[in-house]
């Protein structure tokens, strides 16, 4: 079966410009999860989505960060403005929800803020 | 409020055991987690064990919880160095979907 695919592995951009992140996840998997991975920490869940609705966002900074995941598949995590401290990896995983709930996680997007 | 506590760093000598140790908070937790993390890469599941159970072995891996406690650990036996890495507590917090992460205890093998 196939991973987690996550796009681009590295970014380097500037404060203030706009990046977005891809995931596609296992076929199949209903839920999506967006994490955030800084430097030395364990990952922060940012949001989850069930199917194309959002389960969890309580912990993703609305003012600059947005995600969605049209059509309960693919998504897309954005940040704009980016500032110094968004510099992490952004992981994204994808579970199918029952039993144990494992989550398969993709390789990460390394994102470096100057 | 939700955070799982790990010690950062342990360091063992190839061929000895490694015992991670973990502090999980929701007591409700169902199922709980060991994840490992390589260099660059993503997180990969170890092994998990289901509440209802004290003890889980999976080869050279045995998981321990002590719901009491809410203290989870990890043994690795026979630790190779193809071990070193970053492991990870996980739990599931207020919905059995929502799975928060630990700081991560980073494992190195000396000679």
């Amino acid at each position: 079966e196939a991973g987690v695919a996550q796009s681009p592995r590295y970014k380097i951009i500037e404060k203030r410009q706009s990046v977005a992140f891809w995931c596609n996840p296992i076929s199949g998997h209903a839920t999506l999860y967006w994490y955030q991975q800084i430097l030395g920490q364990g990952p922060k869940l940012l949001i989850q989505f069930q199917n194309n609705g959002v389960v969890d966002d309580s912990q993703l900074p609305k003012d600059r960060f947005s995600a969605e995941r049209l059509k309960g598949v693919d998504s897309t995590l954005k940040i704009q403005p980016a500032k110094l401290e968004d510099s992490a990896v952004y992981l994204c995983a994808s579970s199918y929800h029952s039993g144990a709930n494992v989550l398969t996680f993709g390789a990460g997007s390394r994102l470096t803020v100057l | 409020g939700e955070d799982v506590e790990q010690s950062l760093f342990l360091s063992v000598r190839e061929g000895d055991s490694s015992v991670i140790n973990c502090t999980y908070t929701d007591s409700s937790s169902t199922y709980l987690y060991w994840y490992k993390q390589e260099p660059g890469a993503g997180l990969q599941l170890l092994t998990y064990i289901f509440s209802n159970m004290d003890m889980k072995q999976d080869q050279r891996l045995t998981v321990l919880l002590n719901k009491k406690d809410k203290h989870l650990s990890l043994r690795i036996a026979d630790t190779q160095t193809g071990d070193s890495a970053i492991y990870f507590c996980a739990e599931p917090y207020s919905s059995a979907s929502k799975i928060i992460f630990g700081s991560g205890t980073r494992l190195s093998i000396r000679p």
